[in-house]
């Protein structure tokens, strides 16, 4: 399976400012994920990012808020732009593991925290 | 519509009992993957097992063991002779080709 960098793990930012997530994976992947995991609660899709294309976002998330870039097959960042309180989350990437059908791995999360 | 349902939202056990978690799940697709998560309180998410829709038999893994039955779209996760590392919110997923997650049982264990 594929083994996914995230970076940073925490952060406490100010309002008003934007934070972008990093994800390395050791290997080359054809989609990657971005979730959100709000305080107590279940993990929601962000969007989908593949390479070469612009990502697809679900309902709800707009690429103005939650720009997305993915330059090659093992990297992508997520950009969490003018942040206010309810921006605090976990955010998670997660990529699809080659050779098999539905096999996910995911990063280890960064825990913002916006003041 | 896909959907994920664990109606346990806090389970607390003493150490060395055994606990199982439920997940109801629903979709209209024939090939499907069921998927269980633990997060621990550092957040990061540890994949357990992944599930095929064809794929019925249960399946034990040292003190856990899952039992799947399409018939009642359920994919239950039993810990046996829980212990405290076992502390953790536990997810049930539903997997095609994007990931569903059930709203996710918070396990509490105590010595």
């Amino acid at each position: 399976s594929a083994v996914i960098s995230q970076k940073p793990s925490r952060d406490i930012c100010q309002r008003g400012t934007s934070l972008t997530i990093q994800c390395q994976v050791d290997s080359q992947v054809t989609m990657m994920f971005w979730y959100r995991q709000q305080p107590g609660q279940s993990l929601t899709l962000i969007a989908t990012a593949n390479q070469g294309s612009e990502a697809t976002y679900e309902s709800g998330f707009v690429i103005d808020k939650f720009p997305i870039s993915r330059p090659n097959l093992t990297f992508s960042t997520l950009t969490v732009s003018n942040m206010s309180p309810e921006d605090s989350s976990i955010y998670l990437c997660s990529a699809k593991n080659p050779g098999q059908t539905y096999g996910y791995t995911f990063g280890s999360g960064t825990r913002l925290t916006v003041v | 519509a896909q959907k994920v349902t664990q109606a346990q939202t806090e389970i607390s056990v003493v150490e060395k009992e055994d606990v199982t978690l439920d997940c109801v799940y629903e979709t209209r697709d024939t090939t499907y993957y069921l998927f269980w998560y633990k997060q621990p309180p550092s957040g990061e998410l540890v994949f357990l097992i992944r599930r095929n829709s064809f794929d019925e038999q249960n399946e034990i893994s040292g003190r856990y063991s899952w039992n799947f039955q399409k018939s009642t779209s359920s994919f239950n996760f039993t810990i046996t002779a829980s212990q405290v590392v076992d502390s953790a919110v536990y997810f049930c997923a539903l997997g095609g080709f994007k990931t569903i997650f059930g709203a996710g049982t918070r396990l509490f264990v105590k010595a």
